[in-house]
């Protein structure tokens, strides 16, 4: 069975400063990961994703995150927050192209001024 | 396509009557999700549909839930005898199978009094 633990609840962080916000997964087989978000009162969007190949992918507005095998990590990256960042992320793992999705608990990112 | 639709936004209900929400997806999509979220917590899966089969329920999804999908285009998930257990935001979500990620609506808000 998949699951994911998101390593922080809540990570302040000053405007224009790096972010990194952790996840870990298990996965007794192949694993596809996702990063969602959820702006306040909207809906869960799609951030980006992992399938197969280059172990780095990247988002539109800038996040990026790496697939860690040996590490079973999949954390998410900015090198420099906005406000408008101001979110819950939610870390996702799925055991293969058809499976359901298993979300983590999130983690909300604090933009400090 | 204006995406997935959930409706209600907001029900608020006294605690054992039944209530019903209704969730249309994107119209290519042949799968349909139905998650719960609960405040600090990530969602839930509940139980997904492929077409008009419900091909699997979480242990979570108590013999007083239930969903349907009848022509394999919108869904509705009715909860008889509410708890206060119950309150939650329950999100619907859509994918194309073998597709990878899924575009979820707005949710539908559960209060039960």
């Amino acid at each position: 069975a998949q699951s994911v633990t998101q390593l922080d609840s809540q990570v302040p962080v000053f405007e224009e400063a790096p972010v990194e916000l952790r996840c870990n997964y298990s996965s007794s087989v192949s694993v596809y990961l996702f990063w969602y978000v959820q702006y306040p009162n909207q809906g869960l969007q799609l951030l980006l994703k992992y399938l197969s190949g280059s172990t780095l992918v990247e988002s539109i507005n800038g996040f990026e995150a790496e697939f860690n095998k040996s590490q079973t990590s999949f954390h998410l990256r900015k090198p420099s927050v906005h406000i408008s960042d101001t979110a819950e992320y939610f870390c996702a793992v799925s055991g293969n192209r058809d499976d359901k999705i298993i979300f983590g608990k999130g983690t909300r990112l604090h933009i400090l001024p | 396509d204006t995406g997935v639709s959930q409706d209600p936004r907001h029900k608020i209900t006294k605690r054992g009557q039944n209530v019903t929400f209704r969730c249309d997806p994107i119209s290519e999509h042949n799968r349909l999700y139905w998650y719960r979220q609960t405040l600090g917590q990530g969602p839930e899966f509940l139980t997904y549909f492929q077409n008009e089969a419900q091909l699997e329920k979480s242990r979570l999804l108590s013999d007083r839930f239930s969903a349907e999908r009848p022509k394999g285009s919108f869904s509705t998930l009715e909860i008889q005898r509410t708890e206060q257990g119950d309150s939650a935001m329950y999100l619907c979500a859509s994918s194309l199978a073998g597709g990878y990620g899924y575009t979820f609506g707005s949710g539908t808000r559960l209060t039960v009094v």
